[in-house]
């Protein structure tokens, strides 16, 4: 079982927009802003999307959002495209005993 | 552009030290922050330990008396030693790297995995 909460899937037609959530604990996703986000293809590595709950690093397209809201986080990705289709993982600090958790992963399958 | 790529055996026996190795290419070992992350069969991620070249380090608390990552500067690479495995073990071995913190991986390897069975 994973310390964050991802649902298992989501799903979404082109061009519409999905919201994948994260949820955690006042210790972690609800204590610090260190949230980030991975999307992972199949056999590929995984790739960081958002950062420090809402930062995007360089080359990721602005359809990638994330946000926060007390114990969890929400990545938003508007204008679904076809190879969006990937494994989503959230990740926070979860304190100096801890360190890091992660989510379980969401699937997202593009209709 | 920052590669990393995991190698060591794929299978270890029960009770026996899994032994990875990552090297870096495109960046330097000394800088950075240096981290293995593992996914099991059918789970999700789980952060197992980083380690900075100024000498610090810290591994998860679950995994802590096990776990040991240490750095070649001469190979640019950064390994992983966990003792005492159990089947539980067996998972997809990620190396990642950060840039600025730990807490942040902006550079991933592709994984390898490491099944432990007799």
């Amino acid at each position: 079982q994973s310390a964050l909460t991802q649902p298992r899937s989501v799903s979404g037609s082109p061009g519409q927009s999905v919201t994948i959530s994260c949820t955690g604990t006042s210790s972690d996703v609800g204590a610090y802003n260190y949230v980030s986000w991975y999307q992972r293809h199949p056999g590929k590595a995984p790739k960081v999307m958002i950062y420090e709950v809402t930062k995007r690093p360089s080359g990721v397209p602005d359809r990638f959002s994330g946000s926060k809201s007390g114990n969890t986080a929400s990545l938003t990705i508007s204008g679904l495209q076809a190879e969006d289709e990937a494994d989503y993982y959230c990740c926070s600090y979860a304190g100096s005993y801890s360190h890091v958790a992660f989510g379980g992963g969401t699937k997202l399958t593009v209709l | 552009q920052v590669q990393l790529q995991e190698s060591g055996p794929g299978l270890v026996k029960p009770s026996e030290t899994l032994s990875l190795t990552c090297t870096v290419s495109g960046a330097s070992i000394t800088s950075h922050y240096w981290s293995w992350i593992r996914q099991p069969p059918g789970k999700g991620l789980e952060w197992i330990g980083y380690f900075y070249y100024s000498g610090s380090t810290d591994y998860h608390p679950s995994l802590k008396s096990r776990v040991t990552i240490s750095v070649d500067t001469s190979k640019n690479q950064f390994s992983l030693k966990l003792s005492s495995v159990t089947a539980a073990d067996t998972a997809v071995y990620y190396c990642a790297g950060g840039v600025k913190t730990y807490l942040v991986f902006d550079y991933w390897g592709q994984g390898i995995l490491g099944t432990v069975s007799t």
